[in-house]
């Protein structure tokens, strides 16, 4: 069974740094993309960052870009989001979900239940 | 950037009765493959999302057949044939030539 878990959220100060792990089990990690994506408190989806299997391919929203880092490790089947200079409005519940084919961009097959980031002081 | 648009934003309906929900994107999403880069995505209450919907048309493994997807280009339509209580939630369109998801549509039982 394809099982996607995140942590690493929490309660964080203006400015502080934080990192997300989305660990995954129940497929070949390293044969898939990744996404965060993320939902602030009653809005909708919003698309964070994309790393391909091999990481030679990462994209970010302009939102984020700059201040967070996506990387993986295929060894131990987990995927991070580095997240720094962390504002108000970075306060969201981060999905990591799987690109379920290889020659189909997005089809997002498997979400994790999400993490919970709140920037506040 | 690729902005998409959803309506109605709110979508009262009657279980047994159709529903459809339109997604318009400013940039065709229609790749030189033949193919439109649109996915379509259920976030039911206290959920995470799921996926409905892939190419613009085509349904995920384990989505029900009242649930059809068509468009091109830049106008997309989810329809429900039948409207059941189960699908109740937050519908959400996204393009992914360069990933961004609609605003959302609210589908909740009259």
């Amino acid at each position: 069974e394809v099982q996607l878990v995140e942590s690493g959220g929490g309660l964080v100060q203006p400015g502080a740094s934080v990192r997300l792990s989305c660990t995954a089990s129940g497929f070949t990690f390293s044969n898939y993309s990744f996404n965060w994506v993320r939902q602030a408190p009653g809005k909708g989806l919003e698309w964070v960052s994309h790393i391909a299997g091999s990481s030679d391919n990462i994209y970010y929203a302009d939102s984020i870009k700059g201040r967070f880092i996506i990387s993986r490790d295929n060894a131990k089947s987990s995927l991070y989001l580095q997240m720094r200079g962390l504002r108000a409005e970075d306060t969201a519940v981060y999905y990591c979900a799987r690109e379920g084919h290889p020659l189909i961009p997005g089809f997002f097959d498997h979400w994790g239940q999400g993490t919970l980031v709140t920037v506040s002081s | 950037d690729t902005v998409m648009t959803q309506s109605p934003i709110s979508l009262p309906v009657t279980p047994g009765e159709p529903a459809s929900i339109s997604c318009r994107s400013n940039q065709s999403l229609l790749h030189s493959s033949g193919h439109n880069f649109l996915d379509w995505y259920l976030q039911k209450p206290g959920q995470s999302p799921q996926l409905l919907i892939y190419l613009g048309s085509s349904r995920a493994s384990g989505v029900p057949d009242r649930f059809s997807g068509s468009g091109s280009g830049t106008d997309f339509t989810l329809k429900i044939s039948r409207v059941e209580a189960e699908d109740v939630g937050v519908y959400y369109c996204m393009q992914t030539l360069g990933y961004s998801f609609g605003q959302g549509t609210k589908v909740e039982i009259k």
